[in-house]
């Protein structure tokens, strides 16, 4: 099966500071997806990562960046933090960008800004 | 561009009960629909998927039946059970400039009492 596995259950950081998520997956997935869930928004993509060193804009991308340096990790950053920042991340990636199979998601980042 | 339409909840059911929730979408190619489900404190993960029109995916005793024609893809289920208590997301993959793009709904909370 394959395993997507985020660094951190929960983080809690203050205004300002710098923040990493991490995630890696255990398939080599060429796709990866930052997510952000919030109560009655559903998921919004941040960002996207089709190969190493590419990134592509989401929906939401102001205030984060990304980083893959190899395949098998993709990392959002969060500038510098705010508290509208608070909430659920969830890492997700697929085979290709060519195919229409499912994703995979990791358990999830509780990130509260203080 | 794409987009899923699905019932806002939260459902609220008693056990062995029957359930429907309700989904749409609007897809300029001809997208791939998944049903994923997120238990609470997890991330999401993949309950079924259709490919084709008229395709049924099913899993755990769920169902859902691509309906091109009307633009749904519907989940159901006869009999629930305490633990379907989830959050269940309806989404779509869809072939936009030569890559698939996952969208995805608000979700909808099923809340199953005994």
């Amino acid at each position: 099966d394959v395993k997507v596995t985020q660094s951190s259950r929960y983080l809690v950081k203050r205004t300002g500071e710098k923040v990493f998520l991490e995630c890696v997956q255990d398939m080599d997935h060429e796709n990866m997806f930052w997510y952000r869930q919030d109560p009655g928004l559903g998921l919004r993509l941040i960002y996207f990562s089709y190969d190493v060193k590419m990134k592509e804009k989401g929906d939401i991308p102001e205030g984060y960046s990304v980083s893959r340096e190899k395949k098998e990790r993709f990392s959002l950053i969060l500038e510098s933090a705010s508290t509208n920042q608070t909430s659920m991340y969830l890492c997700a990636s697929n085979p290709s960008r060519s195919s229409n199979q499912p994703q995979h998601f990791g358990d999830g980042t509780r990130l509260s800004i203080l | 561009g794409d987009s899923v339409t699905q019932m806002e909840g939260p459902v609220t059911l008693s056990e062995e009960a029957f359930l429907t929730i309700n989904c749409t979408y609007t897809a300029t190619g001809y997208p791939s629909l998944f049903w994923y489900v997120q238990y609470p404190g997890e991330g999401l993960q993949l309950l079924l998927k259709a490919t084709k029109a008229d395709d049924k995916g099913s899993n755990k005793g769920f169902e859902a039946t691509y309906r091109k024609e009307t633009t749904s893809f519907h989940l159901e289920k006869g009999s629930v059970q305490v633990s379907d208590s989830a959050v269940y997301f309806c989404a779509l993959s869809d072939r936009g400039g030569g890559s698939y793009i996952p969208t995805f709904g608000r979700g909808t909370s099923l809340i199953v009492h005994p």
